[in-house]
């Protein structure tokens, strides 16, 4: 059965902390993975694609890698405004349809 | 841009009513698709719709009920929704749905609360 699992649950960092989300996956092939950011009560907002492992992608304070089991998303020296909830998704190789997969999100609270 | 909208933003109703949630892109994107996402848990795909066709439902209740009629709008007709159904809905659109890695973008959002 396809799964994903983020780790840790929830995550409190003091302001320039930096650390490590992970995103460890189980699917029959994969196609894709994202991360997304949700802030309360908003829709998810598209972080970035990877496709294969080996794959990095940055933007600002984060950084994206892949793995052939995981994925991990770097916050260098957070602010008070990264606090959110960052999503992981798959995509599994045999999708006609698109269909996501989600993890269970990671919770960022940054604090001054 | 990579904007999808979504209307109204909340909405409160009764049991017995009729009401519609519309989702709407200009990004030429030819996959839409229906989440609901309850507190503190994922997004749960509902409906995907690739070329204004139906393709996928998650063996959604027929309470609920998806109609594309163009490539841009997306909308979810509701009737005789229970308290449970509350939840954040969220519309997203991809370039294309199937075999192909396509990013989902999406919407802010409809909150729906049922009386």
């Amino acid at each position: 059965e396809d799964q994903v699992t983020q780790s840790p649950e929830a995550l409190r960092l003091q302001e320039g902390e930096s650390s490590s989300l992970n995103c460890s996956y189980t699917v029959s092939g994969l196609r894709g993975l994202f991360w997304y950011r949700q802030d309360p009560g908003k829709g998810p907002e598209f972080l970035f694609t990877l496709y294969s492992a080996g794959e990095e992608k940055e933007k600002e304070r984060l950084k994206a890698t892949l793995t052939k089991k995981e994925s991990f998303l770097h916050i260098t020296a957070p602010k008070p405004e990264d606090s959110a909830t960052y999503l992981c998704a798959v995509q599994a190789a045999r999708s006609n349809t698109g269909k996501l997969i989600f993890g269970q999100g990671t919770t960022l609270q940054v604090k001054p | 841009d990579t904007e999808v909208t979504q209307t109204p933003k909340h909405l409160v109703m009764g049991m017995t009513n009729k009401k519609s949630l519309k989702c709407e892109q200009h990004m030429g994107h030819r996959a839409m698709y229906w989440y609901k996402q309850k507190a503190k848990k994922p997004p749960e795909l509902m409906f995907v719709y690739s070329y204004e066709k139906l393709s996928i439902n998650e063996s959604v209740p027929s309470r609920f009920s998806p109609e594309c009629p163009n490539s841009s709008l997306l909308n979810l007709h509701l009737h005789a929704l229970q308290p449970e159904d509350s939840a954040l809905y969220l519309c997203a659109s991809s370039p294309l749905a199937g075999p192909r890695t396509d990013t989902q973008y999406f919407g802010p959002g409809t909150r729906l609360t049922v009386l």
